[in-house]
């Protein structure tokens, strides 16, 4: 089926650093979403996207929807011990059923104090 | 605001048995309404959703299926587990099309 390739897969860093981590896929995309899931928990919802271009910021969290409607990334800045997770892009194609969201396989961040 | 629960937070079962999670939503009407499976490690694999009552669609062949006997309640059922069905399972909302999803907390499923 249809997959989005999610990079890096894992990140290791040291509090304070900046991160940043991308999605792309082959299809075009109308809506881009990043989540953020804690172990044993269900994804929470970080940002969402609409439009082509759009920048959307919450806190220390910045995310874009590319130009060509085709990536989108994500950027944390200051990392902190609790930005620890895995992160997830969702994207809803063009033309998609009900809505029906396509994941990426999540990149797993580790914070190092 | 809207809120959804899912229940048990973890489930172990014997193969062969069968399964009855549940899932509800409060504080919207008529949401679309999903389940996911995730296994260890990995990404969301959705397996049914349901735009309303009594309408099912399922993304994968399995063992599982799913109903919605009211506006705001997902069932996933199995007659006869196997191994293979271990996972966390997560339910989620969104209002319509285009619209984020939110997830539940999600269910612990073992099998021995």
């Amino acid at each position: 089926g249809q997959q989005l390739n999610q990079s890096p897969q894992s990140m290791f860093i040291q509090e304070g650093e900046d991160v940043s981590m991308n999605c792309t896929s082959s299809s075009i995309f109308n809506t881009w979403l990043w989540y953020k899931q804690d172990p044993g928990e269900g994804p929470v919802l970080l940002i969402a996207l609409y439009k082509a271009g759009e920048l959307t910021s919450n806190g220390r969290l910045t995310a874009q929807f590319g130009i060509t409607r085709k990536d989108s990334f994500l950027n944390i800045s200051a990392s902190i011990p609790s930005d620890v997770g895995i992160y997830f892009c969702a994207g809803s194609r063009a033309g998609g059923s009900q809505g029906n969201l396509i994941f990426g396989k999540g990149t797993k961040l580790s914070v190092k104090p | 605001s809207q809120t959804i629960h899912q229940w048990p937070a973890t489930l172990v079962q014997p193969v062969g048995s069968p399964l009855s999670l549940e899932c509800t939503v409060e504080g919207t009407s008529n949401p679309n309404l999903y389940w996911y499976r995730q296994a260890a490690g990995r990404g969301l694999q959705l397996l049914f959703y349901s735009v309303g009552i009594g309408q099912i669609s399922s993304e994968v062949p399995q063992n599982l299926s799913a109903s919605r006997p009211q506006d705001r309640q997902f069932i996933l059922s199995s007659k006869k587990l196997l191994l293979s069905d271990s996972g966390f399972y997560l339910c989620a909302w969104s209002t319509q099309s285009r619209q984020p999803q939110h997830f539940g907390d999600g269910t612990r499923l073992s099998i021995l």
